[in-house]
């Protein structure tokens, strides 16, 4: 299948710094991607999609200014969270359809640790 | 809206009885529905689909779906369970149609314990 990448795995901040994670697909082009957020024993929330060349779509409950999504080509999506407090700690992961109608490729997930 | 609901946060198995995971859907419109792995601090992995034709779905590791449209219903299923198969299993549903193609709504997740 296909095949996304994202980094870093693991990553521990201060609070109110700020936090970049990078998700790329590798063997395809993404016009779209999308992000969640997986809080310990809990499923999988959508936090926002991200739209190649325009604005990115947030949830209902997800602050946009906190949580700045970019997608400036069609194979990388930038999820950076902005002056990060301990609430912000949770699992991010990314994923990406090959193309209508198809199933979505994760990446292997950020595991982000605010002290 | 679309919604999927798994009965059973946690179920148990020994090695080698069979495994059966719940997953029970909500769609107004024909669902694409998906199951996927999670291992501990890793992202996803897919382990079947079904979008249209034969009900019953083989995926990989030896797991099976079927879909039922009259229980609204893609139980999860192998015959024997091994000690690998241990993790979390979501269950989800495919958003349908316009500009969200590729976006899913998940269940809440089961963690399947399998003892020797």
């Amino acid at each position: 299948g296909a095949v996304v990448s994202q980094h870093p795995s693991r990553v521990i901040c201060k609070s109110g710094t700020s936090v970049k994670i990078e998700c790329r697909s590798l063997d395809f082009q993404a016009t779209t991607m999308f992000w969640y957020r997986q809080f310990p024993k809990q499923s999988l929330m959508l936090m926002a999609t991200s739209n190649e060349g325009s604005k990115a779509t947030y949830e209902q409950g997800v602050e946009k200014d906190k949580f700045l999504i970019n997608h400036a080509s069609l194979t990388l999506s930038t999820l950076t969270v902005t002056s990060a407090h301990p609430e912000d700690s949770s699992f991010y992961i990314c994923s990406a359809p090959q193309g209508v109608g198809t199933e979505a490729f994760f990446g292997q997930g950020t595991r982000l640790t605010v002290v | 809206a679309q919604s999927v609901t798994q009965l059973g946060s946690h179920v148990s198995v020994s090695e080698g009885a069979l495994v059966l995971l719940r997953c029970n859907y909500s769609s107004s419109v024909p669902p694409y529905l998906f199951w996927y792995v999670q291992y501990p601090n890793q992202g996803l992995q897919l382990l079947l689909k079904y979008t249209t034709g034969a009900t019953l779905v083989k995926g990989i590791n030896g797991f099976e779906a079927e879909f039922k449209k009259s229980e609204t219903s893609f139980h999860l299923t192998k015959p024997s369970a091994h000690m690998s198969d241990a993790a979390e299993y979501f269950c989800a549903v495919l958003n349908a149609g316009g500009t969200s193609y590729g976006k899913l709504t998940f269940g809440q997740g089961t963690i399947l314990t399998v003892h020797p």
